[in-house]
């Protein structure tokens, strides 16, 4: 069974870009949440999506954003981009209140 | 609010020998908990995880790890090392049933563990 798929692997932006990255959940989990991973602040959750709908946000400023699409896969954009959004953001889906699988993640750097 | 503590930014042992990470917990309502395993340049892989029901919950590659609600624990052991287990380790707790936020996975900041010939 596939697992959980992000795209791309790796992307490198310049200051004051944007970003979107994609997230494609397990087949049959309808609920996708987004993590930010850096060295200093470790694991962090930026909001989860259940059914197109935002249910839950992290602490992050609001040129961090995302959505749902019906067929669960998801979408998140980071605006005006600063080198400090230099990360490694997964993504995570689950079915109920099963274990989250995660993805490989995307390594976004910022120049 | 929930908070995960882990003792420890880095664990070395030897091959063969007892692996035990350790995990503190705080949660205003009943937790789940869960160990996740990360490899260099990849996602986190989870190890097992605590819902209700026995304590002591076994998971992949030989782990086990037991919840210890008195000490707000869940401390990861296993009882032999191989050098396939070096990589970095994150507790996660979660909001369990009655929470209203269990979406959310708060995290650790993770042990590195090293395992040596």
């Amino acid at each position: 069974k596939a697992g959980v798929t992000q795209t791309p692997r790796y992307l490198i932006k310049t200051r004051g870009q944007q970003v979107t990255l994609s997230c494609s959940p397990i087949s049959g989990h309808r609920s996708v949440s987004w993590y930010q991973q850096t060295p200093g602040q470790g694991l962090q959750f930026l909001f989860e999506y259940f059914s197109e709908t935002q249910r839950n946000k992290g602490n992050f400023p609001g040129r961090f954003s995302g959505r749902q699409f019906s067929n669960s896969r998801s979408e998140m954009n980071v605006s005006t981009l600063e080198l400090g959004d230099s990360a490694l953001y997964l993504c995570a889906s689950r079915r109920d209140r099963e274990g989250y699988t995660f993805g490989s993640g995307t390594r976004l750097t910022v120049v | 609010a929930q908070s995960v503590t882990q003792l420890g930014s880095h664990v070395s042992v030897s091959e063969g020998a007892l692996v035990l990470l350790r995990c503190n917990y705080s949660s205003s309502v009943p937790p789940y908990l869960f160990w996740y395993v990360q490899y260099p340049n990849q996602g986190l892989q989870l190890l097992l995880k605590y819902t209700t029901g026995a304590t002591l919950v076994k998971g992949i590659n030989g782990f086990e790890a037991e919840f210890k609600k008195s000490e707000t624990s869940f401390h990861l052991t296993k009882p032999s090392a191989h050098m396939s287990d070096a990589a970095e380790y994150f507790c996660a707790v979660t909001e369990g049933a009655g929470g209203t936020s269990y979406g959310k996975l708060t995290f650790g900041q993770g042990t590195i563990l090293t395992v040596h010939p």
